[in-house]
């Protein structure tokens, strides 16, 4: 089992560049979540999908779009890059709907510079 | 709004000295908290969490954390320090039914040989 992977590791963008990350996983999770981590931050929500068909907006959602292709893929878009979405982004998925009881296995996770 | 702050960004302890990683919640609801360890260009892993029932946790690799309502606080200890410990440790916070986990800043735990 892969678990969580995330495609591609690093990725260097000009402003106003448009690019895809891919998530998948191979543990028949239901729900799958976008993240962003920068320094002194934390990680903060971008999109979620609770379940295959269904996405939701998080903390963060600008300047992003998403897909949940089907049950094991979610991908995060991002239509005309900005500096300041400089970041390493994390997917990570969820068995359950209530994601309060249970836990997120998160994927190594993609670092992106927009220059 | 559910709110966690973590006390100091970086915390420094010699190996076999006591780890105690704080972390504060603000949340209007009885909440659910986690901790998370976060290795050098890796994911986040689940260290512990906290639902419902005992107030104290054990978790992996030796870690627990004690849920104080009345200081609404949630620190992480661990009595002896590894190298292997060194790593970026997040408390986060999620309520009721929710899907949007709220994490902490996060603190850079060195070990010293």
């Amino acid at each position: 089992n892969a678990g969580v992977t995330q495609t591609p590791k690093f990725q260097v963008l000009k402003t106003g560049q448009s690019m895809t990350l891919q998530c998948a996983q191979d543990m028949n999770h239901n729900s799958m979540y976008w993240y962003r981590q920068d320094p002194g931050m934390g990680l903060r929500l971008i999109y979620y999908s609770a379940s295959e068909g269904t996405t939701d907006k998080g903390e963060v959602p600008n300047g992003y779009n998403v897909s949940r292709l089907n049950k094991r893929e979610f991908s995060l878009r991002l239509e005309s890059a900005a500096p300041s979405q400089t970041s390493v982004y994390f997917c990570a998925t969820a068995m359950y709907r209530d994601i309060s009881t249970d836990t997120q296995y998160f994927g190594p996770g993609t670092r992106l510079t927009v220059l | 709004a559910q709110s966690v702050t973590q006390l100091g960004s970086h915390v420094s302890v010699s190996e076999g000295a006591l780890v105690l990683l704080r972390c504060n919640y603000s949340s209007s609801v009885p909440p659910y908290l986690f901790w998370y360890v976060q290795y050098p260009n890796q994911g986040l892993q689940l260290l512990l969490k906290y639902t419902t029932g005992a107030t104290l946790v054990k978790g992996i690799n030796g870690f627990e954390a004690e849920f104080k309502k009345s200081e609404t606080s949630f620190h992480l200890t661990k009595p002896s320090a590894h190298m292997s410990d060194a790593a970026e440790y997040f408390c986060a916070v999620s309520d009721t039914g929710g899907f949007k986990t709220i994490f902490g800043a996060g603190t850079r735990l060195f070990v010293k040989a």
